[in-house]
């Protein structure tokens, strides 16, 4: 299993351009999560998923929307990039099952907006 | 879910246990003890958790107090690459929650030679 994948690694946008984040997961997860994290801080929560066709917003959804149409792919998508939005963002997945519902994350997305 | 309290840093010898604490003192009964670690630019990955027992497995041990209000990471013999940031998370299991973490911000672990 390759687990949590994203593309692509590192992207520069000027602002008001937009882009897609993608995410895809292997591991036949119903959970999906997107999260970006600030120099020095912790993660926060944009959207999250609990499953194809179901999507919510997390802590900081404003700039951001997403889809999911299969169980595997959870896309990010930036509208017109700020340079506020300069972040790297993780993409993570778990199984929802009660118990065992750990976490996965993806190697991460830098992106700097210029 | 509750709130957490670590201290932002601490050093251990490469070698010597590194021991984590964490505060949680308005922990709910039904609220589970996370711990993820962030190697620096990778993902977070997770470590261990539990609800009330201490637990152990391959990377660490978990003491949880028996008011449940603080908790210790243990890493038990330390090397270099465990330098990293540990998150201490608490949450809900169960049905109806939708897994999302609350992510405060972590003690670096600076492991030395």
């Amino acid at each position: 299993n390759a687990g949590v994948t994203q593309t692509p690694k590192f992207r520069i946008l000027k602002i008001g351009q937009s882009m897609t984040l993608q995410c895809t997961q292997d591991m036949n997860h119903n959970y999906m999560y997107w999260y970006r994290q600030d120099p020095g801080m912790g993660l926060k929560l944009i959207y999250y998923s609990v499953g194809a066709g179901i999507t919510d917003k997390g802590e900081v959804p404003n700039g951001y929307n997403v889809s999911r149409s299969t169980t595997e792919d959870f896309p990010l998508r930036l509208e017109l990039a700020a340079p506020s939005q300069t972040s790297v963002y993780f993409c993570a997945s778990s199984s929802g099952l009660a118990g065992t519902d750990t976490q996965y994350f993806g190697p991460g997305t830098r992106l700097t907006v210029l | 879910d509750a709130k957490t309290t670590q201290p932002t840093s601490m050093d251990c010898a490469e070698g010597r246990a590194a021991n984590l604490p964490c505060n949680h003192s308005t922990i709910s009964g039904n609220e589970y003890v996370y711990w993820y670690r962030q190697i620096h630019s990778q993902g977070p990955q997770y470590i261990i958790h539990g609800l009330k027992n201490n637990e152990t497995n391959e990377m660490a041990s978990l003491i949880i107090t028996e008011d449940r209000k603080s908790s210790t990471l243990i890493l038990p013999h330390a090397t270099l690459r465990d330098t990293a940031v540990y998150y201490c998370i608490v949450r809900v299991h169960g049905s109806g929650n939708t897994g999302k973490l609350i992510f405060g911000q972590g003690t670096t672990l600076q492991v030395k030679p």
